[in-house]
């Protein structure tokens, strides 16, 4: 099984609401990722975590709020968002780095965001 | 910025012919790696190479590296329509962490 799944697909949410994002994966990696990423740009890097702990956060607003509950998800927590956050967000997961191993990334297929 | 560069931005050739894409990078690295990612989707991992290699095959892609001008190049030939994407290298860099810097994208579109 080399997928990551994410859900849902599609989220279409007003600025007050709340929301989360999932992602699963059963490659047994033990480092996840969520990316943020506008049309025709490259994504853009919000959180690291590895070994279930938040390694890396690129000061990502604090109304986005990632959650790993265990080595397999990882939840990113949405509220009350601006319509400039809407996009395509992406989760990966990788082996987490070392001497031996390469920090070859797998992503899930994205949610499109729309907040109104 | 520490993101990489790409160029072209967008590239249009017809079905069959090889398509060039590079990438220049600014730090150094262990390794540099090329996603595609079709429209709207995630992205797919397409070959890794070391540092301290020159060049790498798969299949239809060739890539090649020159860590003294900090770039890289990516070849694919005999392109197909189903090669239409957007392709992105990415860095992993020497210092600690989980990081990729991605580059700015190549958009490629192969017309039958």
């Amino acid at each position: 099984d080399t997928e990551v799944t994410q859900t849902p697909k599609h989220l279409v949410m007003g600025m007050t609401n709340k929301k989360s994002l999932k992602c699963e994966q059963h490659m047994g990696h033990r480092a996840m990722y969520w990316y943020k990423q506008k049309a025709k740009k490259p994504p853009e890097l919000m959180f690291v975590y590895s070994y279930e702990k938040l390694s890396i956060n690129e000061s990502v607003p604090s109304r986005f709020s990632p959650e790993c509950p265990n080595s397999s998800l990882l939840n990113l927590h949405l509220h009350a968002l601006q319509p400039e956050d809407s996009a395509l967000y992406l989760c990966a997961s990788s082996y987490s780095k070392s001497r031996t191993t390469k920090n070859i990334q797998y992503f899930g297929a994205g949610t499109r965001l729309s907040v109104l | 910025s520490q993101q990489g560069e790409e160029d072209p931005q967008a590239l249009s050739i017809q079905e069959g012919e090889n398509a060039t894409m590079n990438c220049s990078y600014k730090t150094s690295i262990n390794n540099l790696q090329w996603y595609r990612q079709n429209s709207g989707r995630g992205l797919v991992h397409l070959i890794l190479i070391r540092s301290n290699e020159r060049e790498k095959h798969s299949g239809r892609l060739r890539v090649t590296l020159d860590t003294s001008k900090k770039s890289s190049s990516l070849l694919i030939t005999a392109s197909r329509a189903a090669d239409t994407a957007s392709y992105f290298c990415a860095t992993d860099g020497t210092g600690g962490g989980n990081k990729l810097t991605f580059g700015t994208g190549t958009q490629l579109k192969v017309e039958l």
